[in-house]
C-alpha cells in the first residue's frame, strides 16, 4: 500500500523568502502525486499534480514541485512567500484507481 | 461550474444522537468520496462510490456509520449513535473516472459531539 510522509508539521518563513515543503512517498508502482492547500474552515484545493511526463510541474499561485523517483520525493517550492500563502498543505499519493492517501499536513506560517 | 456542495457547514450534537451529512458532487463526476479529517491530521478515506456502488468501504465503521448514494448523484453519510471521538471535519470529494485526475473537495462539515 502507498503512503506519504511530510517532514515538518510546521514551517515558518519570512515574507519574500523561499518556501520548501517536503514530501516523501512509498509506492510499489509508479505513483500519481498531488499537493493540496487548505485555508482555515475550507476544503482542500488542488495546487498541482504529477501523473506522467515532465517531472517538474507548475501549479497555481506560483508553486511548483519536482518528482524525483530516485529519492521518492515530491517537494513543493515557491521562490518568494506571500502572506496569503499561510495555510495547511497536504501531499497525497495515488496508484491506479485506488483512493488518494494523504500526508498529515504541513502548516505554513509567513512572517511579515 | 458549481463545486462540490456540502451541508451543513457546522453541526453540534450531544453524544448518542444521530447526525447526517449531505453532499452534492460536481455534475458528471461518477466517483464520490467521503473523508474524515481529525484535528491536525490529513484526510482519511471512509468510503468511495463509483456511481451508486460503494467500491471501497473498508475504513467505514459500519457499526455506527452508514452511507448511501441513491441514483449515483448526491450522497448522505450518517452516524448513529455519535460518540465523542467522532468530532472531526467530514469532507466530500468527487472526480471523474479518470486515473490521476485529482479530486474536487467540498468545504466540509465540522462535527462537534459534546
Amino acid at each position: 500500500a502507498q503512503s506519504v510522509t511530510q517532514l515538518g508539521s510546521h514551517v515558518s518563513v519570512s515574507e519574500g523568502a523561499l518556501v520548501l515543503l517536503r514530501c516523501n512517498y512509498s509506492s510499489s508502482v509508479p505513483p500519481y502525486l498531488f499537493w493540496y492547500v487548505q485555508y482555515p474552515n475550507q476544503g482542500l484545493q488542488l495546487l498541482l499534480k504529477y501523473t506522467t511526463g515532465a517531472t517538474l510541474v507548475k501549479g497555481i499561485n506560483g508553486f511548483e514541485a519536482e518528482f524525483k523517483k530516485s529519492e521518492t520525493s515530491f517537494h513543493l517550492t515557491k521562490p518568494s512567500a506571500h502572506m496569503s500563502d499561510a495555510a495547511e498543505y497536504f501531499c497525497a499519493v495515488g496508484i491506479g484507481n485506488t483512493p488518494l492517501v494523504f500526508g498529515k499536513g504541513t502548516r505554513l506560517s509567513v512572517i511579515a | 461550474e458549481a463545486g462540490v456542495v456540502q451541508s451543513p457547514r457546522y453541526k453540534i450534537i450531544e453524544k448518542k444522537q444521530p447526525v447526517a451529512f449531505w453532499c452534492n458532487p460536481i455534475s458528471g463526476h461518477n466517483t464520490l468520496y467521503w473523508y474524515r479529517q481529525n484535528l491536525g491530521q490529513g484526510p482519511e478515506l471512509l468510503i468511495r462510490y463509483e456511481n451508486e456502488e460503494a467500491v471501497d468501504d473498508s475504513q467505514l465503521p459500519k457499526d455506527r456509520f452508514s452511507a448511501e448514494r441513491l441514483k449515483g448523484v448526491d450522497s448522505t453519510l450518517k452516524i448513529q449513535p455519535a460518540e465523542l471521538g467522532d468530532s472531526a471535519v467530514y469532507l466530500c470529494a468527487s472526480s471523474p473516472t479518470v486515473i490521476g485526475y485529482g479530486y474536487t473537495f467540498g468545504s466540509g462539515t465540522r462535527l462537534t459531539v459534546v
